[in-house]
């Protein structure tokens, strides 16, 4: 089983600033099946990025993933106020197909 | 548009089974694997299997090897999951999320989630 550890754990900033969120895998992620999800209180999560660096329908370009092998990172350019939420990676290029621990991006 | 509708809140007692629905529409339903997410409360997501509505096989997570079932109802474009021998650490959302044609594929598609609560 690949275990995805992210960090940091919980991340502070303020509106218009940069976000840097950390995915590491605990063996190499196939073909770069790597995808992250955004969830709000309440709220299913919804797909951000594919393949590690494709961005799904409709999602901003201020979001952007990069990465391969064991080492991924997603960036929000300039923070907006409705992307303080929790973020999640995912890895589906293996079974079974594991999540990140989440990391929360709050307002400072 | 393409969508996936849960079935409603439950509660059951320790031991017991539940079984929730997940209804697709907007799109070929027999082409996209359908997978299963669980979120305790206050806690991340947790993968639990997927199954494929056409062929009708499944997969699962070992943690739930055994206890967990998923079927599919092609006329009504449906999905279950029925989770059974249940324990108040089950006490969770349940969410189906659409993959793709392929097992190795994103979940693009989310339901709104389904809370089972295991309290005696």
């Amino acid at each position: 089983e690949i275990v995805l550890t992210q960090s940091p754990g919980t991340l502070s900033l303020s509106p218009g600033e940069r976000a840097t969120l950390s995915c590491r895998a605990s063996q190499s992620v196939s073909s770069s099946y790597l995808a992250w999800f955004q969830q709000k209180p309440g709220q299913a999560p919804r797909l951000l990025i594919h393949g590690a660096s494709s961005r799904a329908t409709g999602i901003p370009d201020r979001f952007s993933g990069s990465g391969s092998g064991t080492d991924f990172t997603l960036t929000i350019s300039r923070l907006e106020p409705e992307d303080f939420a929790v973020y999640y990676c995912q890895q589906y290029g293996s079974s079974p197909y594991t999540f990140g621990q989440g990391a929360k991006l709050e307002i400072k | 548009q393409v969508q996936l509708v849960q079935s409603g809140a439950e509660v059951k007692k320790p031991g017991a089974s539940v079984k929730v629905s997940c209804k697709a529409s907007g799109y070929t339903f027999t082409s996209y694997y359908l997978h299963w997410v669980r979120q305790a409360p206050g806690q991340g997501l947790e993968w639990m299997g997927i199954i494929n509505p056409g062929a009708g096989s499944t997969s699962f997570a070992q943690n739930f090897q055994g206890r967990v079932t998923m079927t599919r109802d092609t006329s009504t474009s449906t999905v279950y999951m029925e989770l059974s021998s249940l324990r108040s650490d089950d006490t969770a959302v349940y969410y189906c999320a659409r993959g793709g044609w392929s097992e190795l594929w994103y979940l693009d598609i989310w339901g709104q989630g389904t809370m089972v609560t295991v309290s005696s």
